[in-house]
């Protein structure tokens, strides 16, 4: 299996542009999380979904941030208007949601916004 | 409150020896997972070792163990035999069941291991 696959790896943008990260899971993984990775702050859960359908988006950021998962090999995370604060390695993850549910991450997506 | 506190911020262990790396946790459910990840310098996480809140045994997967101690709520991650490849960030996780049947990973904040050759 590839794993989980990210895109793009590397996106360095300017504030006030819209940026699209892209995922796509693990095949037959049914949850799917998007998380956000900042010296800061850590580790934090944005949304996740379950069957396509979004479960939990109480980490969402503001109304910024917006998720989908239109099909079950396929989730955007899109950041409209962006901005500097913004900056931080954003990681998707999948699992299956039974057993002992560990996730998968994929590589991230360096999120650069000057 | 910190529901994962992972107190160590870095930690230094010499090649082919074996080293703990501590995690205690804060839940109030009587169901939850706890998870270790490694992070190398690379930036992926990597999924290590997983063990139940109602698992008898500590877990364990090839050099990695998990000292699981319910009553003491701490979920340290053993090491044993360190590589120079062990190098890293290491992070602990609890899964957390919410109302409506949502399910959460909550993260420490990590601590750097490096192994010295």
């Amino acid at each position: 299996d590839a794993g989980v696959i990210q895109s793009p790896r590397h996106e360095v943008t300017e504030m006030g542009q819209e940026v699209t990260l892209r995922c796509k899971p693990i095949s037959g993984h049914n949850s799917l999380f998007w998380y956000r990775q900042t010296m800061m702050r850590g580790l934090e859960l944005l949304i996740y979904f379950n069957n396509n359908v979004p479960i939990d988006d109480s980490g969402m950021p503001e109304d910024r941030f917006s998720a989908k998962m239109p099909n079950a090999s396929f989730s955007t995370l899109k950041i409209q208007p962006s901005e500097p604060r913004d900056s931080a390695v954003y990681f998707c993850a999948s699992c299956w949601d039974r057993g002992t549910n560990e996730q998968y991450f994929g590589p991230g997506t360096r999120l650069t916004v000057t | 409150a910190q529901k994962i506190t992972q107190t160590q911020p870095g930690m230094f262990v010499q090649e082919k020896e074996a080293v703990t790396l501590d995690c205690t946790y804060d839940t109030s459910d009587p169901s939850y997972g706890l998870f270790w990840y490694k992070q190398p310098s690379s930036g992926e996480m990597i999924f290590l070792i997983y063990q139940g809140s109602y698992d008898q045994q500590n877990a364990t997967e090839g050099r990695y163990s998990l000292n699981f101690q319910k009553a003491r709520k701490s979920a340290n991650l053993v090491i044993s035999a360190s590589q120079l490849g062990d190098s890293a960030m290491y992070f602990c996780a609890m899964r957390e069941y919410e109302q409506g049947g949502s399910e959460k990973l909550v993260f420490g904040k990590g601590m750097k291991l490096t192994v010295n050759p």
